[in-house]
């Protein structure tokens, strides 16, 4: 079975506070995702990482970064904390894309981390 | 327009009864098609993938695949209690794009 493991479950930091959200899968993916989840609004991506130092940006990448320098582990940095990014932070991981129409899209999450910023 | 639209809910079903689920897509493009269930405080799980157009059964859920229309759908027969959820549509290949999701009461 795929396992995507989060770093924590629960986090409460203070605006202003450098945040690191870390994640790591045990499948050898290629691909590793960041989303966040918020009411109404469903799944928003924030960065993806297709290799090893690789990555790109989601939908919302503002206020965040993302490091990827094992395949394995793809961290989620917020520089500096803002209340508005208090939310459900979730990692997935599928294996290469590209391949259309394929089960290689399918992604795998992890159990997410709820993040509160006072 | 969103990328992904699904029936708003939320959707109330009798124990037993079928569930069904909506989605459509604009990109006409998409190759990969997805079905998760996401429990409240939970993240979410795959439970169905379809690429070809037609339907695909595995147990209770059955996905609806027409790629002309671009429509997507998901039955659920004899609907549990423990299928109560959110149910997310995700479409396109590798990097994808989820809905809002569709919240299902299932009422004993």
């Amino acid at each position: 079975d795929v396992k995507v493991t989060q770093s924590s479950r629960y986090l409460v930091k203070r605006t202003g506070e450098k945040v690191f959200l870390e994640c790591v899968q045990d499948m050898d993916h290629e691909n590793m995702f960041w989303y966040r989840q918020d009411p109404g609004l469903g799944l928003r991506l924030i960065y993806f990482s297709y290799d090893v130092k690789m990555k790109e940006k989601g939908d919302i990448p503002e206020g965040y970064s993302v490091s990827r320098e094992k395949k394995e582990r793809f961290s989620l940095i917020l520089e500096s904390a803002s209340t508005n990014q208090t939310s459900m932070y979730l990692c997935a991981s599928s294996l290469k894309g590209g391949l259309a129409g394929s089960s290689y899209n399918e992604q795998f999450f992890g159990p997410g981390t709820r993040l509160t910023v006072l | 327009q969103k990328e992904v639209e699904q029936n708003s809910g939320p959707l109330s079903v009798p124990e037993g009864a079928i569930a069904s689920l909506n989605c459509t897509y604009s990109d006409r493009g998409s190759q990969s098609f997805f079905w998760y269930r996401q429990y409240s405080g939970k993240s979410p799980e795959l439970i169905m993938s379809i690429y070809s157009n037609g339907d695909k059964e595995d147990g209770r859920f059955t996905a609806q695949l027409n790629k002309a229309s671009q429509y997507v759908s998901l039955l659920i027969r004899d609907s549990q209690p423990s299928d109560s959820a959110t149910y997310l549509c995700a479409v396109n290949d590798y990097k994808l794009s989820f809905g809002a999701g569709t919240t299902v009461t299932v009422r004993a």
